[in-house]
């Protein structure tokens, strides 16, 4: 299986400054035949389901506000809010689907400074 | 409106299998993979398998083998998710999940609220 890794397991950002999370797939989750990395991520906040965020790496869902970017290839990838606001405190995942089967990091907590 | 939704709560003894179900609405439940993923205290979110509900084929991954069913209702937009010879460590939220089959099936675009297995004796 491939082991997703992020960091930190927790941050503490101000309000409208920039939080960013980092995620590591053990093996490399780029498809050569569609040169797409098949990472997502999702935000799970209190009381809730995860909500998909972003998939393809950096492709963000219907609806998701632009504050919200991912990057990264191969095997490290980036999430960005770039200006955090108070409804963004939850907790955030991301998820393989490379490979069988599907593999999540074990989620990043953040919270207001 | 697309949504899934859970039946509620259930406490069980160690050994005992538990049963949960997902309602789909708002879409055609058989145009969708429908996945079952659960998280544990402390834990990160696992993938526990899938249903095809248009022919009820399924996938499971090899920790849960034998011990997990997915299924799909006869007359109604439900899947059901068994999990049997119950421990411990299967204490936790368990949702159901829709494929985003306009990405990739494995990416999961819609998610029920979430079903509390508690498993204490």
């Amino acid at each position: 299986d491939i082991v997703m890794t992020q960091s930190p397991d927790s941050l503490a950002v101000s309000l409208g400054e920039r939080a960013t999370i980092n995620c590591k797939s053990s093996q490399r989750v780029l498809d050569s035949s569609t040169n797409k990395n098949s990472l997502a991520w999702y935000q799970q906040k209190p009381g809730q389901p995860p909500k998909l965020l972003i998939y393809w790496a950096s492709t963000r869902e219907s609806g998701v506000p632009d504050r919200f970017s991912g990057s990264g290839s191969g095997t490290d990838f980036t999430l960005s809010i770039s200006s955090l606001q108070a409804e963004d405190v939850a907790v955030y995942f991301c998820q393989q689907y490379y490979n069988f089967p599907p593999t999540f990091g074990q989620g990043t907590k953040v919270e207001i400074k | 409106q697309v949504q899934l939704v859970q039946s509620g709560t259930e406490v069980k003894k160690p050994g005992a299998s538990v049963n949960v179900s997902c309602k789909a609405s708002g879409y055609t439940l058989a145009s969708y993979y429908i996945h079952w993923v659960r998280l544990a205290p402390g834990q990160g979110l696992e993938w526990m398998g899938m249903i095809d509900p248009s022919g009820a084929g399924t996938s499971y991954p090899q920790k849960f083998q034998g011990r997990v069913t997915m299924t799909r209702g006869t007359s109604t937009s439900t899947v059901y998710m068994e999990l049997s010879s119950l421990r411990s460590e299967d204490t936790a939220l368990y949702f159901c999940a829709r494929g985003a089959i306009s990405v990739t099936p494995y990416c999961f675009d819609c998610w029920g609220q979430g079903t509390l297995v508690i498993v204490s004796s």
